[in-house]
């Protein structure tokens, strides 16, 4: 196992656009995150899964953002009807139920709308 | 709200010698912290945690110190080397989350 992936790696979109993006966990991780950071900034937490159970969602959030989880592996992150203001690095993170040591972060996704 | 926060953006230091980024925190309870470390076009990567009930944690070439009193963290890196050059942020566990300050730029002078 290699880690966290993310993909794409780069994204860039026209304002008005639905994205989506994907994050493979480590393999036997039962639990994922989804956060995003802007330049300069420090993460912030978005969203995360318990194996399929989406569990806790930041008011981050909007109701432009969805978050799959649907086998409890693989997770998709889409934006709808992105805006500039979404332009960010999104990153996965997943870790083992009450390891955190084991809190493991994806090289992210940049996200640029135009 | 409450937040974890870095007091410098920036810090220069000359190869070989040691490095000190300082954290202050505003949520008393908080009982776990952790240190990252962020390459460019890289996710963060975990350097080394820090538990309430201590106030002092080495790793390799690496040290956390925590004081409660003040709720003021830092990292310690002895003899810096050119490929610690990266951002650095502290981070708190709240729940099931993580909760990031802002960052300090470290760059290493040959």
């Amino acid at each position: 196992d290699t880690g966290v992936s993310q993909d794409p790696r780069h994204k860039i979109t026209k304002r008005g656009q639905n994205v989506t993006f994907r994050c493979d966990p480590i393999s036997e991780h039962n639990r994922l995150y989804w956060y995003r950071q802007t330049l300069g900034q420090g993460p912030e937490f978005l969203t995360y899964f318990q194996n399929e159970a989406q569990l806790e969602k930041s008011r981050l959030l909007s109701d432009r953002f969805s978050a799959e989880r649907p086998k409890g592996s693989f997770s998709t992150l889409e934006i709808q009807r992105t805006e500039q203001g979404d332009s960010a690095m999104y990153l996965c993170a997943s870790s083992l139920l009450g390891d955190t040591y084991g809190y493991t972060f994806g090289s992210g996704t940049r996200l640029t709308v135009v | 709200g409450e937040s974890v926060g870095l007091h410098l953006p920036t810090l220069s230091v000359q190869e070989g010698d040691n490095s000190i980024i300082n954290c202050a925190y505003s949520n008393s309870a908080s009982d776990y912290f952790i240190w990252y470390k962020q390459e460019s076009g890289k996710g963060p990567q975990f350097i080394i945690d820090i538990r309430s009930n201590m106030d002092k944690r080495q790793g390799q070439r690496v040290t956390v110190l925590l004081n409660k009193t003040v709720k003021h963290l830092s990292l310690q890196i002895a003899a810096t080397q050119p490929g610690d050059s990266a951002v650095y942020f502290c981070a708190e566990l709240r729940g099931n989350k993580l909760v990031f300050g802002a960052g300090t730029i470290l760059r290493v002078k040959s």
